[in-house]
């Protein structure tokens, strides 16, 4: 089957680093997604990769590893506007998008 | 500013009824996309369309119906409502290349008594 794992839920403090890792296991791989979304709000695309390696996006990177099926969303420089909740997707071989339940991040003062 | 509409934020029903749940985007997308959302699940597939007149089943598609009778708005149809449809409904769109960039709506709130 296919599986997409994120911690559910993680705290931080404003002004620090936070790193939210996703593990996945699909059918073929064209792409891992992170989306970033408000309480009550739309998601929000936050980063794209498709290759190994970090990207880089302001405060927001976004790593990427395909032998070991893993991504991370690193966030820098915490504002508690950062608060919401992040997602982590995988573009299967279908081009269809498997998502992950999700990253509850609380950020503390 | 883009935007995809979703008629309804909140909606409650009862048990029977018949649900429609419409959404617009301005942008011109082929793709779009219906999801329900619950707490602890990933978002799930219900319906996908890549062209009018177009649709094609999703990973949830029972107990769902989809029509996209103009290019701009893709409705989704709960023939008749239970309780365990109740959910955060999710409309989104993208351009026709895969890139997985999806645009959301802000979601439809469906409470079934």
């Amino acid at each position: 089957g296919q599986n997409i794992d994120q911690p559910t839920e993680m705290t931080a403090t404003e002004g620090a680093i936070v790193q939210i890792n996703c593990t996945y296991q699909t059918s073929g791989f064209n792409g891992l997604f992170w989306y970033q979304q408000h309480a009550g709000e739309a998601p929000t695309f936050l980063s794209y990769n498709v290759l190994d390696g970090l990207e880089e996006k302001g405060r927001f990177s976004s790593f990427l590893s395909r032998s070991k099926g893993y991504s991370y969303l690193l966030l820098k420089e915490l504002q508690m506007k950062d608060s919401a909740s992040y997602l982590c997707a995988v573009m299967d071989s279908n081009y269809q998008l498997i998502w992950g339940a999700g990253t509850k991040l609380i950020i503390k003062p | 500013d883009v935007k995809v509409t979703q008629s309804s934020r909140y909606l409650v029903k009862r048990t029977g009824e018949k649900v429609f749940l419409e959404c617009v985007q301005d942008m011109d997308h082929e793709n779009m996309f219906w999801y329900r959302q619950d707490p602890g699940l990933g978002l799930r597939l219900i319906y996908f369309s890549y062209d009018v007149k177009m649709k094609e089943k999703g990973d949830i598609p029972e107990g769902y119906s989809v029509s996209r009778e103009k290019k701009e708005r893709f409705s989704l149809i709960l023939e008749s409502a239970s309780t365990n449809q109740t959910s955060m409904y999710l409309c989104a769109s993208s351009p026709p290349q895969d890139t997985g960039e999806l645009f959301f709506g802000e979601g439809s709130r469906l409470t079934v008594l």
